[in-house]
């Protein structure tokens, strides 16, 4: 089975701390993301990576960024933690050896910044 | 651009009872898949299925099944016989040219006992 873990389940941070999101995939997929998910407003993507030490930014990339140094982990930073960035963050990973790949997911962490 | 329409923000039923989610897409590609998944209240997506464009038939597995009409642009998923276990939200996604999924904001389902 495709394991997806994060670090943390639940996180609370005050604003302006920098804050690290690990996630890890013990699968070999090429393929790692980062969601994002609010009420009412579904899943979205913040950034995602096709391979080690490649990033490219989704829809809402602001206030964001992404590192990638082994493939299975794939960490978000906040660099400056703001209110409007609690949320639930969740990880995805996929395998790159087909067309339209399914996506497979982490628990997610719920973060809430004071 | 894609897009993927869950209109139904939250349904409520009764145990036993069947239940059908909707989700209409828009694309403009010939090629695409469509994906559901299943979110319970421990916040872990669950991949249900994925049915890709040239596939049009119908899926059932065990109490679930999915409908996908490319002539409405429909991709409907019903439960069964629903449980308590079923409550949940579920998505549904949208992917043409590459990974990354377009997702409905989901419906939440509510199954009483």
């Amino acid at each position: 089975d495709v394991k997806v873990t994060q670090s943390s389940r639940y996180l609370v941070k005050r604003t302006g701390e920098k804050v690290f999101l690990e996630c890890v995939q013990d699968m070999d997929h090429e393929n790692m993301f980062w969601y994002r998910q609010d009420p009412g407003l579904g899943l979205r993507l913040i950034y995602f990576s096709y391979d080690v030490k490649m990033k490219e930014k989704g829809d809402i990339p602001e206030g964001y960024s992404v590192s990638r140094e082994k493939k299975e982990r794939f960490s978000l930073i906040l660099e400056s933690a703001s209110t409007n960035q609690t949320s639930m963050y969740l990880c995805a990973s996929s395998f790159s050896g087909e067309v339209q790949e399914t996506q497979y997911f982490g628990p997610g962490t719920r973060l809430l910044v004071l | 651009a894609q897009k993927v329409t869950q209109a139904q923000t939250e349904i409520s039923v009764v145990e036993k009872e069947d239940v059908t989610l909707d989700c209409v897409y828009e694309t403009r590609d010939t090629t695409y898949y469509l994906f559901w998944y299943k979110q319970p209240p421990s916040g872990e997506l669950v991949f249900l299925i994925r049915r890709n464009s040239f596939d049009e038939q119908n899926e059932i597995s065990g109490r679930y099944s999915w409908n996908f009409q490319k002539s409405t642009s429909s991709f409907n998923f019903t439960i069964t016989a629903s449980q308590v276990v079923d409550s949940a939200v579920y998505f549904c996604a949208l992917s043409e040219a590459g990974p990354p999924l377009v997702f409905g904001k989901g419906t939440r389902l509510s199954v009483i006992a």
